[in-house]
């Protein structure tokens, strides 16, 4: 099943912070986050994997709470550049294929 | 430069007629994919391949067809079988293996049916 995203959409003021959930009705082995622009290929942004690890990059980071199935991307200090649609993927058990969530549309505006 | 290429980026085709997306991915990896994204919505997964020859269905593989003759080039038909096949094709490469490696994504051909 597809994991669900939320919120489907944000819009933000640059420097505002913002938390994209990803959340699944399985148990989750990993969570991969993805970026894409219009009209532009998914732009990976890293994975998690079971374990509630947390990773970080640059100002964008994430967490991987397996308890409750969900991942979550934190967006700090937010750039213009960091407007898009944020996908992630999820992997139910080691090898199996990703499955994607509906995206989360974030808009970042002067 | 290492990277995945499609062809081409914009595609037409009438009714009844089959038509193949092409994909190149000169990184060496060892595993392809294709997804299909319609407007506003995730990717879904049509076919993959973990190795030369060998090929297996995702989510929605009906009305579409693949080979995996080379390593680096895994080819996508979609065949009038497909009722709805108007969106934007993805391909993807990784290293196969466990745990699931990072995806690399191709730029994408958008498919219109007329």
């Amino acid at each position: 099943q597809q994991p669900v995203q939320s919120p489907q959409a944000v819009i933000l003021r640059e420097g505002e912070d913002a938390v994209i959930n990803c959340s699944s009705s399985k148990a989750l082995y990993s969570v991969h986050w993805y970026r894409q622009k219009h009209g532009e290929a998914p732009v990976f942004l890293m994975i998690l994997l079971k374990g509630g690890e947390q990773k970080g990059h640059d100002k964008i980071s994430a967490s991987f709470n397996e308890k409750k199935q969900q991942s979550s991307l934190y967006l700090t200090a937010s750039q213009l550049s960091y407007s898009g649609t944020y996908f992630c993927g999820t992997e139910w058990d080691a090898g199996n294929m990703l499955t994607f969530g509906g995206g989360t549309r974030l808009m970042v505006k002067p | 430069d290492g990277g995945i290429t499609q062809s081409p980026k914009y595609l037409f085709r009438k009714e009844g007629q089959n038509v193949t997306l092409s994909c190149e991915q000169n990184l060496n990896h060892d595993a392809m994919y294709w997804y299909r994204q319609d407007p506003g919505q995730g990717l879904r997964l049509i076919y993959y391949s973990q190795i030369v020859n060998d090929f297996q269905k995702g989510d929605i593989a009906e009305g579409y067809s693949v080979s995996r003759e080379k390593k680096e080039s895994f080819p996508l038909t979609v065949t009038s079988a497909q009722k709805n096949p108007t969106a934007f094709y993805l391909c993807a490469s990784s290293w196969a293996g466990v745990p699931t490696d990072t995806q690399y994504f191709g730029p994408g051909t958008r498919l219109t049916v007329l």
